[in-house]
């Protein structure tokens, strides 16, 4: 299977910042890599897929970047309804696989 | 617009049963194929099991492999879980999930929350 790694697993930032998440994998997933975010009590919301690619609707201030085994999620100019738990997910091979999870705090 | 809506979940004993559904609206859902995914109480996302937009092709988790069955009707625009031999880690909210081709996951249910306890 193939595991996924997310640091850090909490993220302490200010409105108006910029961060970086990043999402490692245990073996090539070319660009098969989705990232999705999740606000207490809600379901997930997917902000970019294939990497790289923002999803419809989704502000431009999310970015995703890589391509192997190394990725990132960044949100430039930190907003307050950023803050919430951000997960990246393998769609390269069974079983899909998800990573540990990022947590956004103030 | 696209909605996918759970329902069946509950209480129920270890070792028993439950059959979640998911009724898809706003798209064709014959052409699209599906994905539960599941979360526990303060926990992370687990995908758990895909069925293609014919049936043809199903996967599992290992964690649910012998136990959980998938199936659909796209008459009905219907997606199911039969869930068997229920244990205490099942325990979690069960999301219905689409699955784009490019692949992504870009539509998600509410979820329905399985609670498995004496």
């Amino acid at each position: 299977d193939i595991q996924l790694t997310q640091s850090p697993s909490f993220l302490s930032a200010s409105v108006g910042d910029t961060v970086t998440i990043t999402c490692r994998a245990s073996q090539g997933i070319s660009s098969y890599l989705g990232w999705y975010q999740q606000k207490p009590g809600k379901a997930p919301n997917l902000l970019i897929y294939a990497a790289s690619t923002l999803q419809s609707g989704v502000p431009p201030r999310f970015s995703g970047s890589g391509s192997g085994t190394e990725f990132t999620l960044t949100i430039s100019s930190l907003q307050p309804e950023d803050f919430a738990t951000y997960y990246c997910q393998q769609l390269n091979a069974y079983p899909l696989t998800f990573g540990g999870g990022t947590k956004v705090e103030i | 617009e696209v909605q996918l809506v759970e329902s069946g979940g509950g209480l129920v004993q270890p070792g028993g049963s439950l059959r979640l559904s998911c009724a898809g609206s706003g798209f064709n859902f014959e052409s699209y194929s599906m994905n539960w995914v599941r979360q526990a109480p303060g926990k992370g996302l687990e995908w758990v099991s895909y069925i293609s937009s014919s049936s043809g092709t199903i996967y599992y988790a290992d964690s649910v492999k012998g136990r959980f069955t998938i199936s659909r009707d796209n008459a009905k625009n219907s997606l199911y879980l039969l869930m068997h031999s229920l244990r205490a880690e099942d325990t979690a909210v069960y999301y219905c999930v689409r699955q784009e081709g490019a692949p992504y996951f870009d539509y998600w249910g509410q979820g329905t929350l399985v609670t498995v306890s004496s």
